[in-house]
């Protein structure tokens, strides 16, 4: 079936740096667009990321503008999320997701991982 | 950036019917997709492109779209259908609303 599972969540310091992986499984997975989406404690969900199926085409929100890179490595069917610069802010839940559109976009998310926590703080 | 509103929470006895609500600037014109979320859970889709239902999804999931309001509607609510519920839209950026907290009485 289906699967996307995160990791690489933590505790890290403001200022530094984390990379959080997916590893995706029962699909093609260099045929699909993937997200980021962010869930801080107790808060909404938070568009943080999509990139293309091939990747080359990656849009972020202006939250993270700058400081996260979405990446994907398709030989080894994983999605990333290098996470620099980071502040208290980016504390919360990060899901990967997949986008239902097979070699383009459908702008939604039809699968979720379970999440990975990531915790900013001094 | 383009808003969308939801009502807090909304609550109802099993059986009643629930609508939940995502106002947006003219939202008729996008295509909506709405999410639930159980505590401790990843979301799940429940409905896209306005009024879709993903497979595994019951019946008593639809939804509408149109003008500035796109509605969830869970017909017959039960226990399960408790829940957080999130409409989405993209924007030229992936844009969730600020999620409705369905409680079943």
């Amino acid at each position: 079936q289906v699967q996307l599972v995160e990791s690489g969540g933590g505790v890290v310091q403001p200022g530094r740096s984390l990379r959080l992986s997916c590893a995706a499984s029962g699909f093609t997975f260099s045929s699909y667009g993937m997200y980021w989406v962010r869930q801080a404690p107790g808060k909404g969900l938070e568009w943080v990321a999509i990139i293309s199926y091939d990747g080359t085409n990656k849009y972020y929100a202006d939250s993270v503008k700058g400081r996260f890179t979405i990446s994907r490595d398709n030989s080894k069917n994983t999605l990333y999320l290098q996470m620099n610069s980071l502040r208290v802010e980016d504390t919360a839940f990060y899901y990967c997701a997949k986008d239902p559109g097979e070699g383009n976009y459908y702008h939604y998310m039809d699968v979720w991982g379970k999440g990975t926590t990531v915790t900013v703080s001094s | 950036s383009y808003v969308l509103t939801q009502s807090p929470s909304v609550s109802m006895a099993p059986g009643q019917t629930a609508r939940i609500t995502c106002g947006g600037n003219n939202i008729g014109s996008k295509s909506v997709h709405w999410y639930q979320q159980k505590p401790g859970q990843a979301p799940v889709l429940v409905v896209y492109d306005d009024s879709d239902r993903p497979s595994g999804i019951p019946e008593r999931f639809s939804g509408s779209n149109s003008g500035n309001t796109a509605t969830l509607t869970i017909s017959r609510v039960e226990a399960g259908d408790e829940a957080d519920y999130y409409c989405q839209v993209w924007d030229g950026s992936g844009v969730f609303g600020t999620g409705t907290k369905v409680t079943v009485l």
